[in-house]
Order: structure tokens, then C-alpha cells, then sequence
């Protein structure tokens, strides 16, 4: 079965920093790797989808990069603020007959301090 | 446009009492899911249904049971309940063939098994 790990519990950065999170997974790749995020007491929030055929996606301050070579996909948020500060999550989108049954890492917790 | 809902959102059970968690959504939406997120685990998937009358397996759906009788609603069952099923429930749903697959969770149920 596959295995998702994200790279530590907890990130702290300042404000302004470029927060990079990472998320690898073992075994095949999937066809699609998304991330969400997530706020205390709420359920996950879609962020970005990037697909294996692509090396990187960006949306806003927000940039994902998926390396099937390495089984890793990258997640930076650019310029973060306070605001940034939640829990990250990375799925893999093992899509079949059109609907994604993902698999959940844990999370990495972004904190960022003015 | 609710989105995703789910009833209740607390929910404290005695061991051995059954009871039902709901979810109910307005987008039109042809797949639903039932995870469970529990603290170091992540979210893991219980049940799905890929449409109304359809429902399968996830990856912990020993002590559930699902019901897909109308399209919008996907419903949760515990028939006894026990500790190890203490966790917050996401719901979620996503559309057929959607162009990013994104799952669309609900606010979550926080159910107590004591």
C-alpha cells in the first residue's frame, strides 16, 4: 500500500519567508497529487492539484512541483504572513473511473510569526 | 449554496450505542466520502459511494456502515459503538470528471465514545 510522509510536524517560519513543505510518497505514483489545507476545528480546504505529466503548478503565492523520479512533490508558499498559519496537507489521487480516492499524509503545521 | 453539511458536530455515545452521522450536500455532486482524522494518523477513508445506491470499502470501514438512498445524502452508521472509534468524521464529495478532482469536505462531526 502506498506511504505518504510529510516532512516534519511542525514548520516555523517569519513573515516574508518562503515556507517549503514537503511530501513524499513510496511505491507507484500517482496520477495526480493534491494539497489542502487545513485550520483548527475545520474541515480541509482544496488548494492545488498538479498532475504527473507536470513539474510544476502555481497559484497566487503558492508553487507545487511533483518529481515522479524522486517520489516527492515540493509545496512552497512565497512572502507567507500570519494568515498562512495552518496544517498542510498532501494527498495522493489514486483516480479511478473518475472519482479520487485519496490517501492522506499527516500534516505538516505552519506557523508563521510576525 | 451550503456546500458540504454534516449533523451533528458534537456527539458524546456510551460504549455499545448506536447512532448515525449525516452528510448532506447541494452541489449535485455524484461521489461522497466518510473519513476519520485521528491525532498522528491523518485522515483515513471509511466508506465511499460513487453514486446514489452505490457504496464501497475504504481503508477502515470495520464497525460502519453506509447508506446512499438519495444522491445529496450520504449517511454514517456505528451499530455498537466503541472507544477506538473516538475521532473527528469528515464528509467530503467531488463532481465526475472534474477537471482538478478536489474533494469539497464538510466541517467535520467530533464523536466521543466512552
Amino acid at each position: 500500500s502506498q506511504k505518504i510522509e510529510q516532512n516534519s510536524e511542525a514548520l516555523n517560519i517569519q513573515e516574508g519567508k518562503t515556507a517549503t513543505l514537503t511530501c513524499n510518497y513510496t511505491n507507484y505514483s500517482p496520477a495526480y497529487l493534491q494539497w489542502y489545507r487545513q485550520d483548527p476545528g475545520r474541515g480541509p480546504v482544496f488548494l492545488l492539484l498538479i498532475r504527473e505529466n507536470e513539474k510544476e503548478k502555481r497559484k497566487e503565492r503558492l508553487k507545487v512541483t511533483f518529481d515522479t523520479t524522486l517520489k516527492q512533490s515540493l509545496f512552497h508558499i512565497t512572502a507567507s504572513q500570519p494568515a498562512d498559519s495552518a496544517t498542510y496537507l498532501c494527498a495522493l489521487d489514486m483516480r479511478s473511473w473518475g472519482y479520487s480516492t485519496l490517501t492522506f499524509g499527516k500534516g505538516t503545521m505552519l506557523l508563521v510569526s510576525p | 449554496n451550503a456546500g458540504v453539511t454534516q449533523t451533528p458536530k458534537f456527539r458524546v455515545l456510551k460504549t455499545g450505542q448506536s447512532m448515525t452521522l449525516l452528510c448532506a450536500q447541494d452541489m449535485n455532486h455524484e461521489y461522497m466520502y466518510w473519513y476519520r482524522q485521528d491525532p498522528g494518523m491523518g485522515l483515513r477513508l471509511i466508506h465511499y459511494s460513487v453514486g446514489e445506491g452505490t457504496t464501497a470499502k475504504g481503508e477502515v470501514p470495520d464497525g460502519y456502515n453506509v447508506s446512499r438512498l438519495k444522491k445529496q445524502n450520504f449517511l454514517l452508521g456505528l451499530e455498537s459503538a466503541a472507544p477506538s472509534q473516538t475521532s473527528v468524521y469528515f464528509c467530503a464529495s467531488s463532481y465526475y470528471r472534474a477537471n482538478t478532482g478536489e474533494l469539497f469536505f464538510g466541517e467535520g462531526s467530533r464523536l466521543t465514545v466512552l
